[in-house]
Formats: C-alpha cells, structure tokens, sequence
C-alpha cells in the first residue's frame, strides 16, 4: 500500500527566503506526483504536476522535483511571500487517476 | 466556468441521520471522486466514477453510497451518520481517465456528527 509522509509537518520562516518541502513516497511505480495548495476553509488548488517520466516542473517561483528511485519529491519556493502562507500537499497519482496524499506542511511565511 | 461545486458548505447530523452531500462539475470531465480529509492524515479516497454509469470503492467506501447517472453530477450519501464520519469531504474531478492531467477540486463540505 503506498504512503506519502512530508516533511516538515510546520514550516515558520522570514519573508524573502528560499524555501524546500520535503514529500517521499514508499511505491516508486507511480503515474505521476502532484503538489497542491490549501488555504484555510477552502479547496485544494493543483500548482505542478510532474509525470513519471519527467525529472522536474516548474511554475513562477516554484519549483518541484521527482526521483522515482528514491521516492522522493521537493517543492522549492523562491523568495516566498506572505501569500504563500498555506497548507502544501504532496500526492501520488496512481493508475486510474487515484491520489494518494501526504498529510501536509503548513508553511508560514512572516513579513 | 464554475468548476466544481459542492454543497452544503457546513452540516450538522445527528447520529442515525442520512443525507446527500452533492457535487457538480460544468467542464464534462470523465472521472469524479470524493475524498475525505481528517486532522493529521492525508486526503483519503472513498469512491470514484470514470464515468456515469460507473462507480468503485476507494480506501474508506464503508458508509458511503454512490451514483453517477450523468456526467455532470456525483452525490455521496451517508445512510446512516456516525460521529467516525466527522470530517472535510471533498469532491474531484479529472478530463479524462489515465491522463496525467490536474485534478480540480471543491470548496470542500465541513460535516459534523453528533
């Protein structure tokens, strides 16, 4: 059964750092690894979405990797804002369009 | 463009009571799903649709009904409410089943059991 764990489970950090989030996965045969942003009370937006065969996509100030050989994935942030205060999902796509997901990091940003 | 919509927003149940939390998508993707979201845990999977007509179990199905008699809506019905089944629930959808394409998602219905 695969697992997602990220880390960390919180994240606190000045504005204007450079930031990584952390996601590793247990079952490297994977569709696809998706990350999303959760803000309070609301729903899930989609921000990148890296396919199997791909090693990196990028978005603006966001980055996300995956090495499928070591289950892992990171979402760099680049000189972060405090709009980019939110909840981070890291999720598996698997076959048949199933997400499996990691239980998020929350990440503050401080102006 | 709506996207994907869900209602009610907020609910509170009884124990024993049932209801319809719906969902309702305008872009006539394929594949709809629910998922539910608990403090600490990921979002878990509990039934999907690849198309109307067709539906499955996912990770936690027990408790849950669904359907899926048109393309646009995907209701998920509690038969009997547990104070277990208290959480965020959310509705999904994807264009096209076994694509690598973005999942959209709804605001999410907060459902409280007491």
């Amino acid at each position: 059964k695969q697992e997602v764990t990220q880390i960390p489970a919180a994240l606190s950090v000045p504005e204007g750092e450079n930031l990584v989030l952390n996601c590793s996965f247990t079952d490297s045969a994977i569709y696809n690894l998706q990350w999303f942003r959760q803000d309070p009370g609301k729903g899930l937006t989609s921000l990148l979405l890296i396919q199997s065969s791909q090693r990196e996509q990028t978005s603006g100030r966001l980055n996300a990797s995956l090495d499928k050989s070591s289950g892992r994935s990171t979402l760099y942030i680049a000189a972060s804002q405090p709009g980019d205060s939110a909840t981070y999902l890291c999720a598996v796509g698997e076959y048949g369009n199933k997400l499996v997901f990691g239980a998020g990091t929350i990440l503050r940003v401080k102006s | 463009n709506a996207g994907v919509t869900q209602t009610p927003k907020f609910q509170v149940l009884k124990t024993g009571q049932s209801m319809t939390l719906q969902c309702a998508q305008d872009m006539n993707h394929e594949y709809m799903s629910w998922y539910r979201q608990d403090p600490g845990m990921g979002l878990r999977l509990i039934h999907y649709s690849v198309g109307a007509g067709i539906t499955d179990q996912g990770e936690v199905p027990n408790g849950y009904n669904v359907s899926r008699s048109t393309t646009e809506d995907f209701p998920l019905r509690l038969l009997s409410a547990a104070p277990s089944q208290t959480s965020v629930y959310f509705c999904a959808s994807n264009p096209r089943v076994n694509t690598n394409t973005e999942a959209f998602f709804g605001q999410g219905t907060r459902l409280t059991v007491v």
